[in-house]
């Protein structure tokens, strides 16, 4: 099983802050990576995807990608307390001649009014 | 709103009973997927439907049985649960083919299940 590593947190920010939050894979062949936002009890919702390396903006978010560290990381400027959520980090990956997308544990990013 | 619709929203089911969850969209994808989450844990990939087709079944017990009975379609059939499989069930879908590389997961917003 290829492995998604996040810190689970809780990340706590003050309002107008930037959270940064940071995302390590195992697999070097991975294709593409994603960020999703969870609230409590609701189904994860994209934020953002970035397939190339560099930084990939929109909006608040910056989503950046390094392919030789394996590391994707998440910026939210000006973070406001309906960031208040769990982010997840998902990997799609080549297993057995298919794909799957693989989910991280997700950080609880608290941000504080 | 999400353009993959689950139903039900809700499903509280005795251990003797079969259910079905129900999942549908119409953005065209030929790829869906069904994730199980547990409280306070990542979603865990179930089965991977790839042009109808059973592409992926990540060792899940035969007390789950998936069907997708056309493009927009999928099924996940429940017999002899177990109070252990409750969680939320999440449908998902995306395209498929050349371009799945850098085709995010739609989700739908689950379905609750409760094993009792």
């Amino acid at each position: 099983q290829k492995e998604v590593e996040q810190n689970s947190g809780p990340l706590s920010v003050p309002e107008g802050a930037i959270a940064s939050l940071n995302c390590t894979y195992s697999d070097r062949g991975s294709q593409s990576f994603f960020w999703y936002r969870q609230y409590s009890g609701k189904s994860p919702e994209l934020i953002m995807s970035i397939y190339s390396n560099g930084d990939k903006e929109d909006g608040r978010f910056t989503a950046q990608l390094n392919k030789a560290s394996q590391y994707v990381s998440l910026l939210i400027r000006d973070s406001q307390p309906s960031d208040s959520a769990t982010y997840l980090c998902a990997v799609r990956y080549y297993s057995g001649g298919y794909q799957k997308v693989t989910f991280g544990t997700g950080t609880k990013l608290q941000v504080i009014p | 709103d999400t353009e993959v619709t689950q139903t039900p929203k809700h499903l509280v089911m005795g251990m003797t009973n079969k259910k079905s969850l129900k999942c549908e969209q119409h953005m065209g994808h030929r790829a869906m997927y069904w994730y199980k989450q547990k409280a306070k844990k990542p979603p865990e990939l179930m089965f991977v439907y790839s042009y109808e087709k059973l592409s992926i079944n990540e060792s899940v017990p035969s007390r789950f049985s998936p069907e997708c009975p056309n493009s927009s379609l999928l099924n996940l059939h429940l017999h002899a649960l177990q109070p252990e499989d409750s969680a939320l069930y999440l449908c998902a879908s995306s395209q498929e083919g050349w371009d799945r590389g850098e085709s995010p997961l739609h989700f739908g917003n689950g379905t609750r299940l409760t094993v009792t």
